[in-house]
């Protein structure tokens, strides 16, 4: 079936350097992205989301971007801190569907350097 | 803190039991959603409730069923638990269908 998967299990950081996630969503029918942090032991927590009809929005710190025409989302936090330490996953849903369950990909381990 | 609450938040039992999973979703939030998560499949969802009816299902086994009551809070039920049932069972709710606020999950640990 389709699926979001990650390009990256693991990613290494200077503390104070930008990150950047990546991912792959491959139902070209989806509409709206999250990216969703998880902490050890936690449930993913909501970090930013977009709809299709944008490519890039902006948060505290993060930055979505999506490319449709690649399927390609991107998760980029600024000024990395050790607090980002976490797994992100990005996760698609079609909400013309009738579904509202998330897709999720597989996740990313960031990691972050001293 | 999410505002999702679960019980309980960690569960062991045997194969061929039968447990029950519990979900008081954010105030005010209608929809709820199960995800099971394990080392192999990652998060997948299983099934959503909205004011209390069925809307949408997932990769939920015939074993399992959830249900949501009129106080909104959901139940998961499993059945016939097998040693590949354990794994990290996490509710969600959410008010329109977008945004999901995740619960801190029960880890059901089968023997």
């Amino acid at each position: 079936g389709e699926s979001v998967g990650l390009h990256l299990p693991t990613l290494s950081v200077q503390e104070g350097d930008n990150s950047i996630i990546n991912c792959a969503y491959s139902n070209s029918a989806s509409d709206y992205f999250i990216w969703y942090k998880q902490e050890s032991g936690k449930g993913p927590q909501f970090i930013i989301d977009i709809r299709s009809n944008m490519d890039k929005r902006q948060g505290q710190r993060v930055t979505v971007l999506l490319n449709k025409t690649v399927k390609h989302l991107s998760l980029q936090i600024a000024a990395t801190q050790p607090g980002d330490s976490a797994v992100y996953f990005c996760a698609e849903a079609y909400s013309g569907g009738g579904a509202d369950g998330l897709t999720f990909g597989k996740g990313t381990h960031l990691i972050i350097q001293p | 803190d999410s505002g999702v609450t679960q019980t309980p938040k960690h569960l062991i039992t045997a194969t061929g039991q039968r447990v029950t999973l519990r979900c008081s979703p954010r105030s005010g939030d209608l929809s709820v959603y199960w995800y099971q998560q394990s080392l192999d499949q990652g998060l997948q969802f299983l099934i959503q409730y909205y004011n209390g009816e069925e809307r949408a299902k997932g990769n939920i086994l015939e074993r399992f069923s959830a249900q949501q009551f009129p106080d909104l809070h959901s139940e998961l039920n499993l059945s016939s638990l097998e040693l590949g049932d354990s794994a990290l069972y996490f509710c969600a709710s959410s008010p329109q269908g977008d945004e999901q606020f995740f619960g801190p999950g029960t880890r059901l640990t089968v023997l």
